[in-house]
């Protein structure tokens, strides 16, 4: 059974530039959440994909938005980058609402603002 | 919104000793607290979960213990060995809708062999 997969791994951007993220879930799994990781910060919630809806925000500003495609895939994408958006992107996967099991992660993006 | 606070930040034992990493959360309604180990350039790995109906849960080295009341629990890791060396991050979540999980800051434990 094909885990969480995230591309791309690595990226280096421009302060200005934009950049999209994917998340491809567990097979069956319709929840798609996303986790901004700074070593400052510990994990931070993006935001959370449920049946191509948003269904929770995290505080961040509106340059962070995202997606879910009716295979349950989602994208996340920045706006307007700053050098404080380099980080590693996380994506977890459950199977949805009212799931008390865990996520599972992807191994992540990490991205480099420069 | 829920926030959950985590301590120590950084832990180093001795091979052999144990671990204790303690965790505080504010909402009373959260009933689900797992616990995420992350080693070095890989992703968070669940490793062992409580749920609020329970006070403890074990499953080898490793043990968590729930106190409701004081809204606190903690992950124990008895015997460590090397492997254990990796950030840990504790989590609460509570069921029904679409709740987010609020992660804590992050654990990073050596063992010293």
């Amino acid at each position: 059974k094909a885990g969480v997969t995230q591309t791309p791994r690595y990226l280096i951007k421009t302060r200005g530039q934009q950049v999209t993220l994917s998340c491809s879930p567990i097979s069956g799994h319709r929840s798609v959440s996303w986790y901004q990781q700074t070593p400052g910060q510990g994990l931070q919630f993006l935001f959370e994909y449920f049946s191509e809806t948003q269904r929770n925000k995290g505080n961040f500003p509106g340059r962070f938005s995202g997606r879910q495609f009716s295979n349950s895939r989602s994208e996340m994408n920045v706006s307007t980058l700053e050098l404080g958006d380099s980080a590693l992107y996380l994506c977890a996967s459950s199977p949805g609402q009212g799931y008390l099991n865990g996520y599972t992660f992807g191994s992540g993006t990490r991205l480099t603002v420069v | 919104g829920e926030n959950v606070e985590q301590h120590p930040s950084t832990l180093s034992v001795q091979e052999g000793d144990s671990a204790v990493i303690k965790c505080t959360y504010s909402d009373s309604a959260s009933n689900y607290f797992p616990w995420y180990k992350q080693e070095l350039g890989k992703r968070p790995q669940l490793i062992i979960d409580i749920r609020s109906n329970v006070g403890e849960k074990k499953d080898q080295r490793i043990a968590v213990t729930l106190n409701k009341t004081a809204k606190h629990f903690s992950l124990h890791i008895t015997e460590t060995q090397p492997e254990d060396s990796a950030v840990y991050f504790c989590a609460a979540s509570r069921s029904g809708g679409y709740q987010k999980v609020t992660f804590g800051t992050g654990t990073k434990l050596q063992v010293i062999p």
